[in-house]
């Protein structure tokens, strides 16, 4: 099946600094992909759709000048935390689905943030 | 916004047991999808369905969509130790909803195996 593939998988960081996520697939195009945020033992929160030469679309709630989202190619959406908070700490997820309409997602393996 | 409850949150199960888990809608969904994640990874996709009353099979797992679009259930035949893990079920809602592109994911189904 397709990969998607996050990194870093693990990322520990001060307060106030900020912090990227890449989410590749790697051997498909992906024109859509989604960042997902989980905290422990919950279910996944959808925070926004990264369309690939457009503006990323938020959910309700999530910060677009917390939360940046970039999608400059088929093939990477970058998710950054800016002026990150203890708060901020979660496990952040990617997906990304094929070109085709119909293709279901595939998820990244995850990305643990930690702000101290 | 749409909700998907899962059911139960957690079990505790015998290896060689069935396992059945389900998950509803208070409205109605055009695709579900059952994920398994295990502890620090991504969701894995187990099974999708895409028709209402679909009945569809991946080894031990088995899984429906209801003919109400509101519900779906995930069945684990003969479960094993590495069927350890949270089971979430997902679902994609109609065009003219606006939800076609977006997963909403169930709450989770914490499974554990015992020897």
């Amino acid at each position: 099946g397709a990969v998607v593939s996050q990194h870093p998988s693990r990322v520990i960081c001060k307060s106030g600094t900020s912090v990227k996520i890449e989410c590749r697939s790697l051997d498909f195009q992906a024109t859509t992909m989604f960042w997902y945020r989980q905290f422990p033992k919950k279910s996944l929160m959808l925070m926004a759709t990264s369309n690939e030469g457009s503006k990323a679309t938020y959910e309700q709630g999530v910060e677009k000048d917390k939360f940046l989202i970039n999608h400059a190619s088929l093939t990477l959406s970058t998710l950054t935390v800016t002026s990150a908070h203890p708060e901020d700490s979660s496990f952040y997820i990617c997906s990304a689905r094929d070109r085709e309409v119909t293709g279901e997602l595939f998820f990244g393996e995850g990305s643990r943030l930690t702000v101290l | 916004g749409q909700q998907l409850n899962q059911s139960p949150q957690s079990m505790f199960i015998q290896e060689g047991e069935d396992v059945s888990m389900n998950c509803t809608s208070s409205s109605i969904f055009n695709t579900w999808l059952w994920y398994k994640q295990d502890p620090g990874e991504g969701p894995v996709l187990l099974i999708a369905l895409y028709k209402a009353g679909e009945l569809t099979s991946n080894g031990r797992l088995t899984a429906q969509f209801g003919i109400t679009r509101k519900d779906s259930f995930l069945n684990i035949s003969a479960s094993i130790p590495s069927d350890v893990g949270i089971y979430f079920c997902a679902g994609r809602g109609p065009v003219h909803t606006g939800t076609a592109s977006k997963l909403t994911f169930g709450t989770g189904t914490r499974l554990q195996v015992t020897l």
